[in-house]
């Protein structure tokens, strides 16, 4: 069973850093990418970045570009997601999402149940 | 930026037949796929690659994309299909979602 484990959400200051991290089981991490997608409250989905299986390709929204890192360890089945110079629009849930193949920019055939992240002061 | 439009909200009354229609510049050139959403819940893949669906998910759901229009289409309309529905597509390594329909079934 495909399971994906959110943490290190928060409420944190404007300006300040957060990182996220995903722990993944029930398949082989080092096959497929992974994404991670955001959800304001009462809004949407907005895609955050993905990443491709061994890394070799990254993508990251604009609204995020040059602020949020993604990474991934293969060897811990896990993947993070490093935020910095937060604002208040960043406010949402965090799901960390699967890919259905290795490439980064595909679909997402599993999610989390998400880790709550608060930019307030 | 690539965008994709969906209707805000879709109402069917059950046993029809809901479209739910997804619109972006070439989209039937790339890869398209939905996700329903409950409330309270995680989303959940209920087509990918334009018209495949992943086990589990019932065959009155189906797919196409062509043109510049992607359509979800739900057959047989029942009270646990009402959820909000969302697009996807993408490009090399950029992903993008459309808005969402909140599809009701009255």
């Amino acid at each position: 069973e495909v399971q994906l484990v959110e943490s290190g959400g928060g409420l944190v200051q404007p300006g300040r850093s957060l990182r996220l991290s995903c722990a993944a089981s029930g398949f082989t991490f080092d096959d497929y990418a992974m994404h991670w997608v955001r959800q304001a409250p009462g809004k949407g989905l907005e895609w955050v970045s993905g990443i491709s299986w061994n890394s070799g390709s990254i993508g990251y929204a604009e609204s995020v570009k040059g602020r949020f890192t993604i990474s991934r360890d293969n060897a811990k089945n896990s993947l993070y997601l490093q935020m910095s110079s937060l604002r208040a629009e960043d406010t949402a849930l965090y799901y960390c999402a699967k890919g259905g193949t290795a490439a980064a920019g595909t679909y997402c055939d599993y999610w989390g149940q998400g880790t709550l992240v608060t930019v307030s002061s | 930026s690539y965008e994709l439009t969906q209707p805000p909200s879709v109402s069917v009354s059950p046993g029809q037949t809901a479209s739910i229609t997804c619109s972006g510049d070439k989209l039937g050139d790339k890869y398209a796929c939905w996700y329903q959403q409950k409330p309270g819940q995680s989303p959940v893949l209920v087509i990918y690659q334009d018209i495949k669906r992943p086990s589990g998910i019932p065959e009155r759901i189906s797919g196409s994309n062509s043109g510049n229009t992607a359509t979800l289409t739900i057959s047989g309309t029942q009270a646990m299909d009402e959820a909000d529905y969302y697009c996807q597509a993408w490009d090399s390594s950029s992903v993008v979602f459309g808005g969402g329909t909140k599809l009701t079934v009255l």
